[in-house]
């Protein structure tokens, strides 16, 4: 089945740590996003890519860090430099940019 | 500046029709998308509307959209306690660079 995938599901994080959020998508989508959700806003975005090896900065980019060096994945680091990391986090994928975007089940990171 | 806005909270009851309303602010939109997004888990598309659309239905939902007005709604006929969960309005701006704004969600109670 096609799809998006994040995991883990949940993740716990120590303060001064950095973690890694896996996301893969197996639907041959050339843009990728990352969103953060917090309770009572709206999606903002953190980092998306429309090819391989490219990235851009969205609204929230500071503290965080990613890569794309397959289509298939786009990785997001969350740094000590972000100060307040705990939130559901969203990624999405997309055939092009502005296009109908299709998410996977989130992240969940708490800061301990 | 760019901003989509949803009222947070509707209550209906088990049969009923639902009615979810959302305005935005920038006139370039290209496409407006609602999503559905169940309690723990990443957005679902449920339908979305060209620009130069004024209504698009499909089975239980009916999307309205007055762009002088740049009001967009979703009616939801019949509505099911399935139906319980946030639903989030986002706009799609297809001049210059990649955006996608959304709204913060409104969360949708059915009973029983």
């Amino acid at each position: 089945d096609g799809g998006i995938t994040q995991s883990p599901k949940y993740l716990f994080r120590k303060e001064g740590q950095n973690v890694t959020l896996s996301c893969e998508q197996n639907l041959n989508h050339d843009a990728m996003y990352w969103y953060r959700q917090d309770p009572g806003q709206g999606l903002r975005l953190i980092y998306y890519s429309q090819i391989v090896n490219d990235f851009q900065k969205g609204d929230i980019a500071e503290g965080y860090s990613v890569s794309r060096e397959k289509k298939e994945s786009f990785p997001l680091t969350v740094t000590s430099a972000q100060k307040n990391p705990t939130a559901f986090y969203l990624c999405a994928s997309s055939i092009f940019r502005n296009t109908e975007a299709f998410f996977g089940q989130g992240t969940r990171l708490t800061v301990v | 500046g760019e901003d989509v806005e949803q009222s947070l909270f509707l209550s209906v009851r088990e049969g009923d029709s639902s009615v979810i309303n959302c305005t935005y602010t920038d006139s370039s939109s290209t496409y407006l998308y609602w999503y559905k997004q169940e309690p723990g888990a990443g957005l679902q598309l449920l339908t979305y509307i060209f620009s130069n659309m004024d209504m698009k239905q499909d089975q239980r939902l009916t999307v309205l959209l007055n762009k002088k007005d740049k009001h967009l709604s979703l009616r939801i006929a019949d509505t099911q306690t399935g139906d319980s969960a946030i639903y989030f309005c986002a706009e799609s701006i297809g001049t210059g660079g990649f955006k996608t704004i959304f709204g913060a969600g409104t969360r949708l109670f059915v009973k029983a």
